[in-house]
């Protein structure tokens, strides 16, 4: 079984500070974690995924991930936030069940609002 | 790359007509096709799991008869809601991966049935 939590619902942050939106996780075996964004009306995009290796993984639009084992944790941070970055933020989690296929579990997505 | 296309993005029909939803991996080929759907302000239910040329897996509660998934090929999937009622409105977004890899998601239907 694999679990998946975002305990904040909306994060507010103000343009140029920094932002970090957190996840935590539960799953059996090593984990492959994932974070998305989604806009208003439109799918998912893929940000960065953890696999394997560095536990900071740099993702697109500036984002960052870090892999924390001990936590169970995936929190996405950004040094500097942009009022652009607003939008919903879905962490992922799944293991590799058979040779490289994976179904993610979803979290229940965080709304970032970035303040002029 | 890695490009997926769904289509319509929008649909407003009546009660009791069916609907398709298109899903196409544009420049590469997918093993496995997922369909979600997205209620307000909630995350994405996974609906069902399909590969090329089997019957989809459809998770609990998800009825397959009201939902038609048929994943003709490598790069189409097509998802129909059969006999649409006003519960059944909703934003339903597929997603597509290849072995290995990571999904890649449509944009989205929003359908709202009338």
């Amino acid at each position: 079984a694999q679990s998946v939590a975002q305990p904040e619902d909306q994060v507010n942050v103000a343009e140029g500070n920094p932002l970090t939106v957190k996840c935590t996780y539960s799953v059996s075996g090593n984990p492959y974690l994932f974070w998305y964004v989604q806009y208003p009306n439109r799918g998912l995009q893929f940000l960065l995924k953890y696999i394997t290796g560095d536990n900071l993984v740099k993702g697109s639009y500036g984002f960052e991930a870090e892999f924390n084992k001990s936590q169970t944790s995936f929190h996405l941070k950004k040094p500097s936030a942009l009022v652009s970055d607003s939008a919903l933020y879905f962490c992922a989690v799944s293991f590799d069940a058979s040779g490289g296929s994976y179904i993610p579990t979803f979290g229940r997505g965080t709304s970032l609002i970035v303040h002029p | 790359g890695a490009v997926v296309s769904q289509h319509p993005s929008w649909v407003i029909c009546k009660s009791g007509t069916s609907v398709k939803i298109e899903c196409r991996s544009l420049d590469f080929q997918a093993t496995t096709m997922f369909w979600y759907r997205q209620f307000p302000k909630q995350s994405l239910m996974l609906m069902a799991t399909s590969n090329e040329g089997s019957k989809a897996t459809y998770e609990q509660g998800v009825e397959k008869d009201k939902f038609l998934i048929n994943h003709a090929s490598l790069t189409l999937s097509t998802l129909t809601v059969t006999s649409a009622h006003p519960e059944d409105s909703s934003f339903y977004i597929c997603s597509a991966k290849r072995q290995g890899q990571h999904q890649h998601f449509g944009d989205g239907t929003r359908l709202s049935i009338l």
